[in-house]
């Protein structure tokens, strides 16, 4: 059975502090990996997709990676405004994406 | 605005009854995909369609629900006999075929209350 796992649950940060959200994942035959960021209430919002291990995509102050197991997005000088849920999904053999719990990011003025 | 829309983005039912939502997709995609989100948690897969054909349905999709897509456009769930563990926000994602891509686009989501 897929598995996608996010850590941390929850994140804290001052606003220009850099950090890294991680997502481990086990999908069956991987065709991608998905990035979305969710405010409350709200639908997710597609981010980045990755494709392959050493993949990397950039917006604005985030970036995405991709390893074989895992994929981090990674946060450079956050704002007040980057503060929402993060999920990460996987689609694998089956189409439908396997989600994560998300991270739910905090940043601080 | 191009995006998935729903409708309703709220519902209030009481238990036992029968409700039905509805899902627009972004017009040029023939993937049509149902998600169910409790709070806290990320989105589950319930179902998917490629053009009318529903393709694939979880085991979270008891016989109390069922998804039409009659003519590869908009979708309905509709969710009968209500009861409060249906509770959630009910998602609706499209994507297309034409680029080998699984990206889906998520809409603003209806909000299912059962009380």
């Amino acid at each position: 059975e897929d598995q996608v796992t996010q850590s941390p649950e929850a994140l804290r940060l001052q606003e220009g502090e850099s950090s890294s959200l991680n997502c481990s994942y086990t999908v069956s035959g991987l065709r991608g990996l998905f990035w979305y960021r969710q405010d409350p209430g709200k639908g997710p919002e597609f981010l980045f997709t990755l494709y392959s291990a050493g993949e990397e995509k950039e917006k604005e102050r985030l970036k995405a990676t991709l390893t074989k197991k895992e994929s981090f997005l990674h946060i450079t000088a956050p704002k007040p405004e980057d503060s929402a849920t993060y999920l990460c999904a996987g689609s694998g053999s089956a189409r439908q994406l396997t989600f994560g719990s998300g991270t739910q990011l905090t940043v601080l003025p | 605005d191009t995006g998935v829309s729903q409708n309703p983005r709220h519902k209030i039912t009481k238990r036992g009854q029968n409700v039905t939502f509805r899902c627009d997709p972004i017009s040029e995609h023939n993937r049509l995909y149902w998600y169910r989100q409790t709070l806290g948690q990320g989105p589950e897969f319930l179902t998917y369609f490629q053009n009318e054909a529903q393709l694939e349905k979880s085991r979270l999709l008891s016989d109390r629900f069922s998804a039409e897509r009659p003519k590869g456009s908009f979708s309905t769930l509709e969710i009968q006999r209500t009861e409060q563990g249906d509770s959630a926000m009910y998602l609706c994602a499209s994507g297309t075929s034409l680029w080998g891509t699984d990206t889906q686009y998520f809409g603003p989501g209806t909000r299912l209350t059962v009380l």
